[in-house]
């Protein structure tokens, strides 16, 4: 799978827009981009994915660039429960594992 | 997630003894994952099972065994718990869909183990 890298850290105000930014320059055309979250030590939470179109949940929205070599995961109106560790993985279908690498720990200010 | 349970929630043990982390759910799943995390870390896969006659080892397999009783169980023993082993231990369940081929991991609330 490919690697990816994201910043260690992001700060946010509540009620502002969360953007997390994923790079993953060396994925392949049948890999697709995995969000979970894990909120202080409880079990991680998928949150959305996506294979080259931008896609959106009742979570969050995910943009993929074009050449698929970056992502973004958007929190349109961040709360301070959205304070986690942010996982950005690629993974293909098929494949069993999956990648978790350091993350961006993103904290939502008051 | 509640569809996804995990027993004890918390253990302490000592060096050598043999130790037991249960994991339930209620998703209807047929794939079920055992990862460890380390402090600061990410998540690495110890063992997954397909169905109950499928086992296969992960990446860090060594000193683990696990068991799966049946579609909706899935044990993680260790045979001679060592400190090193201290670790937050996360199930999951897979939720595989061919039709747009994706599989979602969906992970349970996590036992922290401490080997003393």
């Amino acid at each position: 799978d490919a690697k990816t890298t994201q910043p260690p850290s992001m700060d946010c105000a509540e009620g502002r827009a969360a953007n997390l930014p994923c790079n993953h320059s060396t994925i392949s055309g049948n890999e697709y981009v995995y969000w979970y979250r894990q909120i202080h030590s409880q079990g991680p939470q998928y949150i959305i994915h996506g294979l080259k179109n931008n896609e959106t949940n009742e979570m969050a929205s995910l943009i993929i660039t074009e050449d698929r070599k970056s992502s973004t995961l958007i929190l349109p109106h961040a709360t301070l429960r959205d304070t986690a560790v942010y996982y950005c993985i690629v993974k293909a279908f098929g494949n069993e594992k999956l990648t978790f690498g350091t993350g961006t720990r993103l904290t939502i200010i008051p | 997630d509640a569809d996804v349970t995990q027993t004890p929630r918390n253990r302490i043990t000592k060096t050598g003894k043999r130790i037991m982390l249960e994991c339930s759910q209620t998703k209807g799943h047929d794939r079920m994952y055992w990862y460890r995390q380390d402090p600061g870390l990410g998540l690495q896969l110890i063992y997954y099972s397909f169905d109950v006659k499928d086992i296969n080892k992960g990446e860090i397999s060594d000193g683990y065994s696990v068991s799966r009783q049946a579609q909706a169980k899935f044990s993680l023993s260790l045979e001679s718990a060592i400190p090193n082993q201290t670790a937050l231990y996360f199930c999951a369940t897979s939720d595989r869909r061919l039709a747009d081929s994706t599989d979602t991991q969906y992970f349970g609330p996590g036992t922290r183990l401490t080997v003393l």
